[in-house]
Order: structure tokens, then C-alpha cells, then sequence
């Protein structure tokens, strides 16, 4: 079965770039998508189809993928964006997501 | 507003059975393919199943296969998951989700989740 992996943790100092990252096989040449989720709280979409961010998401969200790896950056990371990002591809049909990556902004 | 409300979570014990709801508004349930995703405490997402928009297709993660039961009534704007022969292992929140317009889109609105429990 396809897998995503994500490193468990990330920090990144307030005002600062923050980049997860989410390697799967020939991860490219799928569409990946991100989402935020605060503790408690149910997941939000935060890009799709690779670099798209819905409505209502910050500019500072921003997302590529190419190769074997898929990347979320927020630039100017502020600490509202502490939270738990997961990454998420289609794999025959079904969704996969990635283990997940807790940001810490500190 | 897009809304998904799930219900029908609780505590049960191991080989019971469950049947999660999930009421939707906002939006033409009946044009949506509709899935169920858990996490268990402390851990991260997991896909459960999926479901088209017409409710004449599904698919199930390994791990419920044979087990569970997604369904839809595109009258009354609600999904469901039969659950079966549950096992402590189940024990997570239990999110529905909306696809995008399009099959195969990311899942653009989450309900607030219900918890089942599995436990003796």
C-alpha cells in the first residue's frame, strides 16, 4: 500500500520559514494537499492540488511538490500556526494521509 | 455554510456494534462523494471508507473491511457507518468528510468528529 512519511516534529521561531515535508513514491506526479489541526479540533484544508490555498487561508501558506517529496512552507510563521499538519495524496482511489508533522513555534 | 454533524458515538464493548450518523447542510449532499476518517487518541489520521455520490459505490480501509458499513439516505442528507464486530483497536474519533466537486478532490469540509469507544 502507498505511503506518505512526514518527520514527527518541526520547530521554527516566530517571524521565521517553516517547511514539512511529505515523501511518498513518485509523489510528483500526484496532487498533494495539506491540513492544519489544532488540538481538540477537527482538520482544515490549508492547500490543494499541489500549491492552491482555499478561501480564507493566509497568503504566508504556500506548498510544492516535485519528485518523490511534497513541501508546506509558512513564511513569517506566526504562533497561531502551532498546530499538527498532515499531508494527504489519492493512491487507487483511496485517500492516504501522511503521519503527521506537530509544528512548534517557539 | 457547508455543516457536517456526526452523532451516535459512545462506549461499547469489544464485538458490539455502532452506527455513526452524519447529518449534512449547506450544500447538495447528493452530489458529493462523502468519506470517514478516525484518529486515534493521540494519534493521526487514518481513511476509514468512502462512499459516491449516489451511494452505488464504496470502499473500505483493510483494517474494516468485512466489519463496517458506509452508507448514505441523499433524502434525509445523511451518512452513515455501521460499525461491527468492533475491537479496542477502533477506539478514535470518528470524522465524516466532504470530497470537493470533483472526485478524487481533497476533503474540503470536516465535521467536529463523535468517539467511539471500545472497551469491556
Amino acid at each position: 500500500s502507498y505511503e506518505l512519511t512526514q518527520p514527527p516534529s518541526v520547530s521554527v521561531s516566530p517571524g521565521q520559514t517553516a517547511s514539512i515535508t511529505c515523501s511518498g513514491d513518485k509523489l510528483g506526479d500526484k496532487y498533494a494537499c495539506w491540513y492544519q489541526q489544532n488540538p481538540g479540533q477537527s482538520p482544515v484544508l490549508v492547500i490543494y492540488q499541489d500549491t492552491k490555498r482555499p478561501s480564507g487561508i493566509p497568503e504566508r501558506f504556500s506548498g510544492s511538490n516535485s519528485g518523490n517529496t511534497a513541501t508546506l512552507t509558512i513564511s513569517g510563521t506566526q504562533a497561531m500556526d502551532e498546530a499538527d499538519y498532515y499531508c494527504q495524496a489519492w493512491d487507487s482511489g483511496t485517500v492516504v494521509f501522511g503521519g503527521g508533522t506537530k509544528l512548534t513555534v517557539l | 455554510e457547508v455543516q457536517l454533524v456526526e452523532s451516535g458515538g459512545g462506549l461499547v464493548q469489544p464485538g458490539g456494534s455502532l452506527r455513526l450518523s452524519c447529518a449534512a447542510s449547506g450544500f447538495t449532499f447528493s452530489s458529493y462523494w462523502m468519506q470517514w476518517v478516525r484518529q486515534a487518541p493521540g494519534k493521526g489520521l487514518v481513511w476509514v471508507s468512502r462512499i459516491n455520490s449516489d451511494g452505488s459505490s464504496t470502499t473500505y480501509a483493510d483494517s474494516v473491511k468485512g466489519r463496517f458499513t458506509i452508507s448514505r439516505d441523499n433524502a434525509k442528507n445523511t451518512l452513515y457507518l455501521q460499525m461491527n464486530s468492533l475491537r479496542a483497536e477502533d477506539t478514535a474519533v470518528y470524522y465524516c468528510a466532504r470530497e470537493g466537486a470533483v472526485a478524487g478532490s481533497p476533503l474540503d469540509s470536516w465535521g467536529q468528529g463523535t468517539l467511539v469507544t471500545v472497551s469491556s
